[in-house]
């Protein structure tokens, strides 16, 4: 069955950096985008990144533009986000995503089309 | 990359139908026919009940439909049952390849 499974969050001090991984089995990763999306303790989801199935293609919310960073790797079927000048309003719940690069018309699509996959989340604390 | 708007909250009995509605800008949703529609129950991870604003992905009940008009997205629970109650988002491709997020719905099953 499919399985996303995040690892590497937990407590970090402001201005330190942090790298998640998102591992992903039970479905071909190379036709997914993958995106991470956060959720602050109480709220609602953000969109933080996305990754085109090829990792040629990267896209960020304007919120993480310049601290964060997302890759893939394709062989390991691994989904990375690198997050550095972590601040307290980066707490969340961190949730990895496979969204399909085609639409149901055949329509390739860079960010793909609907979030079908989703971890667990790992929970990433930015406190002194 | 402002975030879409819904309303906080919304509730329906058992049976009664319920609609969320989702307002975006010709930017995001009135733009483009990428809005999906997520579930998400306590302390567990969202699901995804519709995608290109009205499809279903396999598994989901028929209970579940959506539709746009213009600016503005819905998501329409028919026959509501006890295990709807629950947070509901949409999002929508917006921008230059771009995703956003609604603030969310919390759906109330009275």
């Amino acid at each position: 069955q499919v399985q996303l499974v995040e690892s590497g969050g937990g407590v970090v001090q402001p201005g330190r950096s942090l790298r998640l991984s998102c591992a992903a089995s039970g479905f071909t990763f190379t036709t997914y985008a993958m995106h991470w999306v956060r959720q602050a303790p109480g709220k609602g989801l953000e969109w933080v990144a996305v990754i085109s199935y090829d990792g040629t293609n990267e896209y960020y919310a304007d919120s993480v533009k310049g601290r964060f960073t997302i890759s893939r790797d394709n062989s390991k079927s691994t989904l990375y986000l690198q997050m550095n000048i972590l601040r307290a309003e980066d707490t969340a719940v961190f949730y990895c995503g496979g969204s399909y690069y085609y639409d149901s018309g055949g329509h390739y699509l860079q960010i793909g089309n609907g979030i079908q996959y989703w971890g667990q989340g790992t929970l990433v604390t930015v406190s002194s | 990359q402002s975030a879409l708007t819904q309303p906080p909250s919304a509730s329906g009995s058992p049976g009664q139908s319920v609609t969320i509605p989702c307002t975006g800008t010709s930017s995001d949703v009135g733009g483009r026919n990428y809005v999906s529609w997520y579930q998400q129950h306590p302390g567990k991870a969202p699901k995804l009940m519709i995608f290109e604003v009205s499809k279903r992905p396999s598994g989901v009940p028929d209970r579940f439909s959506g539709s746009k008009s213009g600016n503005t997205a819905s998501l329409t629970v028919s026959g509501l049952q006890a295990e709807d109650e629950a947070d509901y988002y949409c999002s929508s491709h917006a921008g230059s390849n771009n995703l956003v997020f609604g603030g969310g719905t919390k759906l109330t099953v009275l």
